[in-house]
């Protein structure tokens, strides 16, 4: 298994430039998420699908949209690029076990620049 | 006030000795608690969940929790210079729909 998987892994955008990131996992999870994460802010939540067919705005959703294709695949839209999204960007994806704590486990990320 | 805070370090520590990392979370009904390890250029890899009060270990690693005192650590025994990294604190509050709140994280170095 692959897990969670990311593409691209490193990506350049001018001012204004539009771009999807692409996520997928192969563990038959629900739930999916997309993080960014900032020097000296931690990780923070864009947006989240907790289920096929449904989408929620995270702490931090301004400037992003998200399709959840289908139960495997989650994907970023930045619309117009500005270099305050400058950051790298996580997926992640859970599912409940046993104990119904829903563990999340992350992509390699894509560290995305713009100028 | 942050709602998961960490002292953000870096905490050095010698080989075999004992590392002690902690988190405590504003938020009373917060029932899911975790603990990831990131390297330097890495994604967060998952290391520990602990949702009860009191201790829970797994080979080297144990998570202790303390929901009177709204307090959660991370005790990693015989550290070893592979431990080196930033650990992250991440919390699930009741009705918050499975969303992680993290904090800054601890960078931990375990010096040869």
């Amino acid at each position: 298994n692959a897990g969670v998987t990311q593409t691209p892994k490193f990506q350049v955008l001018k001012t204004g430039q539009s771009m999807t990131l692409q996520c997928a996992q192969d563990m038959n999870h629900n739930s999916m998420y997309w993080y960014r994460q900032d020097p000296g802010m931690g990780l923070r939540l864009i947006y989240y699908s907790a289920s096929e067919g449904t989408t929620d705005k995270g702490e931090v959703p301004n400037g992003y949209n998200v399709s959840r294709l289908n139960k495997r695949e989650f994907s970023l839209r930045l619309e117009s690029a500005a270099p305050s999204q400058t950051s790298v960007y996580f997926c992640a994806s859970s599912e409940a076990s046993i104990a119904d704590i829903y563990e999340q486990y992350f992509g390699p990320g894509t560290r995305l620049t713009v100028t | 006030q942050k709602e998961v805070e960490q002292n953000s370090g870096p905490l050095s520590v010698p080989e075999g000795a004992i590392a002690s990392l902690n988190c405590t979370y504003s938020d009373r009904v917060s029932q899911s608690f975790f603990w990831y390890r990131q390297y330097s250029g890495k994604s967060p890899e998952l290391i520990m969940s602990i949702y009860s009060n009191g201790d829970k270990e797994d080979g080297r690693f144990t998570a202790q929790l303390n929901k009177a005192s709204q307090y959660v650590s991370l005790l990693i025994r015989d550290s070893q210079p592979s431990d080196s990294a930033t650990y992250l604190c991440a919390v699930i509050r009741t009705g918050s729909a499975r969303q992680l709140t993290f904090g800054s994280g601890t960078q931990l170095t375990v010096l040869p």
